[in-house]
Protein backbone atom coordinates (compact mmCIF):
# COMPACT_ATOMS: atom_id res chain seq x y z
CA UNK A 1 0.00 0.00 0.00
CA UNK A 2 1.18 3.35 -0.79
CA UNK A 3 1.55 5.83 1.80
CA UNK A 4 3.09 9.24 2.56
CA UNK A 5 3.55 10.68 6.04
CA UNK A 6 5.28 14.66 6.44
CA UNK A 7 6.33 16.28 9.13
CA UNK A 8 8.69 19.11 10.34
CA UNK A 9 5.79 21.41 10.14
CA UNK A 10 5.42 24.51 12.98
CA UNK A 11 5.48 28.23 13.84
CA UNK A 12 8.66 29.60 12.81
CA UNK A 13 9.21 33.60 12.66
CA UNK A 14 9.89 34.96 9.18
CA UNK A 15 13.31 34.85 7.66
CA UNK A 16 13.62 31.55 9.53
CA UNK A 17 14.57 28.03 8.35
CA UNK A 18 12.21 25.05 8.31
CA UNK A 19 12.98 21.32 6.34
CA UNK A 20 9.82 19.27 5.99
CA UNK A 21 10.26 15.66 5.33
CA UNK A 22 7.68 13.13 3.83
CA UNK A 23 8.45 9.64 4.08
CA UNK A 24 7.44 7.26 1.71
CA UNK A 25 6.15 3.57 2.08
CA UNK A 26 5.06 0.80 -0.96
CA UNK A 27 7.21 2.40 -3.43
CA UNK A 28 10.34 4.15 -4.70
CA UNK A 29 10.41 7.65 -3.96
CA UNK A 30 13.96 7.63 -6.80
CA UNK A 31 11.99 5.80 -9.06
CA UNK A 32 8.90 8.63 -9.33
CA UNK A 33 8.55 12.39 -10.21
CA UNK A 34 8.14 13.64 -6.10
CA UNK A 35 5.91 17.24 -6.09
CA UNK A 36 5.47 19.40 -2.96
CA UNK A 37 2.13 21.22 -2.72
CA UNK A 38 0.69 23.85 -0.42
CA UNK A 39 -2.73 25.40 0.36
CA UNK A 40 -3.16 28.36 2.21
CA UNK A 41 -5.49 28.69 5.03
CA UNK A 42 -8.94 28.89 2.84
CA UNK A 43 -7.34 29.03 -0.12
CA UNK A 44 -6.71 26.80 -3.19
CA UNK A 45 -3.85 24.53 -4.13
CA UNK A 46 -0.30 26.11 -4.85
CA UNK A 47 2.23 23.69 -6.96
CA UNK A 48 5.67 24.49 -5.38
CA UNK A 49 7.96 22.28 -6.55
CA UNK A 50 9.22 19.03 -8.01
CA UNK A 51 11.82 16.45 -8.36
CA UNK A 52 12.08 14.18 -11.00
CA UNK A 53 13.40 10.53 -10.70
CA UNK A 54 16.70 11.74 -12.68
CA UNK A 55 16.93 14.08 -10.08
CA UNK A 56 16.31 17.36 -12.21
CA UNK A 57 14.56 20.13 -9.92
CA UNK A 58 12.19 22.29 -10.29
CA UNK A 59 10.30 25.35 -8.47
CA UNK A 60 7.66 27.41 -9.15
CA UNK A 61 8.20 31.43 -9.20
CA UNK A 62 7.42 32.33 -5.57
CA UNK A 63 9.42 29.83 -3.97
CA UNK A 64 12.57 30.27 -6.49
CA UNK A 65 15.81 30.31 -4.63
CA UNK A 66 14.55 29.98 -1.02
CA UNK A 67 13.69 26.09 -1.30
CA UNK A 68 15.44 23.35 -2.09
CA UNK A 69 13.58 20.11 -2.87
CA UNK A 70 15.73 16.63 -2.15
CA UNK A 71 15.20 12.94 -1.63
CA UNK A 72 17.32 10.27 0.44
CA UNK A 73 17.42 7.19 -1.29
CA UNK A 74 18.36 5.03 1.95
CA UNK A 75 15.44 6.58 3.73
CA UNK A 76 13.14 6.74 1.12
CA UNK A 77 12.25 10.31 1.94
CA UNK A 78 11.34 13.34 0.42
CA UNK A 79 12.17 16.87 1.40
CA UNK A 80 11.69 20.36 1.43
CA UNK A 81 14.18 22.77 2.51
CA UNK A 82 12.86 25.97 3.21
CA UNK A 83 14.81 29.45 4.21
CA UNK A 84 13.85 33.03 4.29
CA UNK A 85 10.28 32.22 5.30
CA UNK A 86 7.73 34.64 4.79
CA UNK A 87 3.85 35.13 5.90
CA UNK A 88 2.62 34.71 2.39
CA UNK A 89 4.86 30.57 2.95
CA UNK A 90 1.75 29.61 5.68
CA UNK A 91 0.06 26.84 4.59
CA UNK A 92 -0.69 23.16 4.64
CA UNK A 93 2.42 21.07 2.72
CA UNK A 94 1.38 18.10 0.87
CA UNK A 95 4.05 15.74 -0.85
CA UNK A 96 2.25 14.04 -3.62
CA UNK A 97 3.89 11.14 -6.28
CA UNK A 98 3.45 12.09 -9.74
CA UNK A 99 2.55 10.38 -12.31
CA UNK A 100 4.73 11.81 -15.03
CA UNK A 101 3.65 10.88 -18.55
CA UNK A 102 0.30 11.93 -17.79
CA UNK A 103 0.95 15.06 -14.94
CA UNK A 104 -1.08 14.14 -12.31
CA UNK A 105 -0.88 13.46 -8.63
CA UNK A 106 -1.85 9.99 -7.45
CA UNK A 107 -1.20 9.62 -3.85
CA UNK A 108 -0.91 12.68 -1.11
CA UNK A 109 -0.44 12.92 2.05
CA UNK A 110 -1.85 13.99 5.38
CA UNK A 111 -0.45 17.47 5.12
CA UNK A 112 1.96 19.10 7.85
CA UNK A 113 1.07 22.70 8.65
CA UNK A 114 3.89 25.76 8.27
CA UNK A 115 2.94 28.89 10.07
CA UNK A 116 5.04 31.82 10.48
CA UNK A 117 3.96 34.54 12.08
CA UNK A 118 6.26 36.98 14.38
CA UNK B 1 1.48 32.33 -14.38
CA UNK B 2 -2.04 32.82 -13.19
CA UNK B 3 -4.16 29.78 -11.75
CA UNK B 4 -6.76 28.55 -13.67
CA UNK B 5 -10.22 30.07 -13.49
CA UNK B 6 -13.03 27.72 -11.82
CA UNK B 7 -16.41 28.88 -10.51
CA UNK B 8 -16.75 29.56 -6.87
CA UNK B 9 -19.57 27.71 -6.23
CA UNK B 10 -21.53 24.62 -8.05
CA UNK B 11 -24.71 23.29 -6.49
CA UNK B 12 -27.56 20.78 -7.70
CA UNK B 13 -29.70 18.29 -5.99
CA UNK B 14 -29.71 14.63 -4.83
CA UNK B 15 -29.91 12.78 -8.56
CA UNK B 16 -28.97 15.84 -10.23
CA UNK B 17 -25.95 16.95 -12.45
CA UNK B 18 -23.45 19.56 -12.41
CA UNK B 19 -20.41 20.71 -14.62
CA UNK B 20 -17.54 22.68 -13.23
CA UNK B 21 -15.47 24.40 -15.69
CA UNK B 22 -11.86 25.14 -15.87
CA UNK B 23 -10.60 27.86 -18.11
CA UNK B 24 -7.23 28.17 -18.42
CA UNK B 25 -4.81 29.81 -21.87
CA UNK B 26 -3.27 28.67 -25.09
CA UNK B 27 0.02 27.92 -23.15
CA UNK B 28 -1.50 25.02 -20.55
CA UNK B 29 -5.40 23.70 -21.14
CA UNK B 30 -4.99 24.80 -24.41
CA UNK B 31 -2.11 23.07 -25.25
CA UNK B 32 -1.81 19.98 -23.11
CA UNK B 33 -4.56 17.48 -22.63
CA UNK B 34 -2.96 16.74 -19.33
CA UNK B 35 -5.60 18.19 -17.14
CA UNK B 36 -6.46 16.38 -13.88
CA UNK B 37 -8.85 17.01 -10.89
CA UNK B 38 -8.83 16.48 -7.13
CA UNK B 39 -12.13 16.08 -4.69
CA UNK B 40 -10.63 17.37 -1.08
CA UNK B 41 -13.15 17.21 1.61
CA UNK B 42 -12.20 19.52 4.66
CA UNK B 43 -9.75 18.95 6.65
CA UNK B 44 -8.72 16.42 4.17
CA UNK B 45 -5.56 15.66 1.35
CA UNK B 46 -7.02 15.83 -2.12
CA UNK B 47 -8.10 12.40 -4.20
CA UNK B 48 -7.39 12.30 -8.15
CA UNK B 49 -11.01 11.96 -9.58
CA UNK B 50 -9.53 12.31 -13.30
CA UNK B 51 -6.51 12.46 -15.21
CA UNK B 52 -5.55 13.23 -19.21
CA UNK B 53 -8.69 15.00 -19.42
CA UNK B 54 -11.11 12.22 -19.16
CA UNK B 55 -9.70 9.31 -17.50
CA UNK B 56 -10.57 7.87 -14.19
CA UNK B 57 -8.58 5.91 -11.92
CA UNK B 58 -9.95 2.20 -10.68
CA UNK B 59 -11.73 2.97 -7.66
CA UNK B 60 -13.23 6.20 -8.70
CA UNK B 61 -16.80 5.86 -9.68
CA UNK B 62 -17.88 6.38 -13.26
CA UNK B 63 -20.56 9.25 -12.21
CA UNK B 64 -17.51 11.59 -12.63
CA UNK B 65 -16.33 12.25 -16.02
CA UNK B 66 -13.61 15.32 -17.69
CA UNK B 67 -13.79 16.56 -20.77
CA UNK B 68 -12.14 19.50 -22.84
CA UNK B 69 -12.44 21.79 -25.20
CA UNK B 70 -10.51 24.24 -26.57
CA UNK B 71 -9.00 26.00 -23.25
CA UNK B 72 -11.51 24.88 -21.02
CA UNK B 73 -12.12 21.88 -19.25
CA UNK B 74 -14.65 20.44 -17.74
CA UNK B 75 -16.06 17.65 -14.74
CA UNK B 76 -19.13 16.65 -14.80
CA UNK B 77 -20.88 14.81 -11.74
CA UNK B 78 -23.96 13.22 -12.43
CA UNK B 79 -26.34 11.75 -10.50
CA UNK B 80 -25.24 13.67 -7.38
CA UNK B 81 -24.86 12.42 -4.34
CA UNK B 82 -24.72 13.56 -0.62
CA UNK B 83 -20.73 12.47 -0.50
CA UNK B 84 -19.72 14.42 -3.08
CA UNK B 85 -20.22 18.19 -1.49
CA UNK B 86 -16.23 19.30 -1.22
CA UNK B 87 -14.42 20.78 -3.03
CA UNK B 88 -12.62 20.31 -6.44
CA UNK B 89 -9.53 21.40 -8.15
CA UNK B 90 -8.72 21.73 -11.57
CA UNK B 91 -4.82 20.82 -12.73
CA UNK B 92 -3.09 21.41 -15.81
CA UNK B 93 0.70 21.10 -17.16
CA UNK B 94 2.09 23.91 -18.72
CA UNK B 95 5.35 23.12 -20.05
CA UNK B 96 8.84 22.81 -18.98
CA UNK B 97 9.10 25.97 -16.99
CA UNK B 98 5.90 26.25 -15.27
CA UNK B 99 5.40 22.56 -14.97
CA UNK B 100 1.96 22.32 -13.49
CA UNK B 101 -1.47 24.81 -12.49
CA UNK B 102 -4.39 24.51 -10.49
CA UNK B 103 -7.51 25.91 -10.64
CA UNK B 104 -9.07 28.33 -8.46
CA UNK B 105 -11.11 25.80 -6.56
CA UNK B 106 -15.02 25.14 -7.00
CA UNK B 107 -17.07 24.71 -3.70
CA UNK B 108 -19.71 21.73 -4.62
CA UNK B 109 -22.92 21.90 -2.30
CA UNK B 110 -25.36 19.52 -2.81
CA UNK B 111 -28.88 20.70 -1.93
Amino acid sequence: EVQLVESGGGLIQPGGSLRLSCAASGFTVSSNYMSWVRQAPGKGLEWVSVIYSGGSTYYADSVKGRFTISRDNSKNTLYLQMNSLRAEDTAVYYCARGYPVGAFFDYWGQGTLVTVSS
Amino acid sequence: QSALTQPASVSGSPGQSITISCTGTSSDVGSYNLVSWYQQHPGKAPKLMIYEVSKRPSGVSNRFSGSKSGNTASLTISGLQAEDEADYYCCSYAGSSILYVFGTGTKVTVL
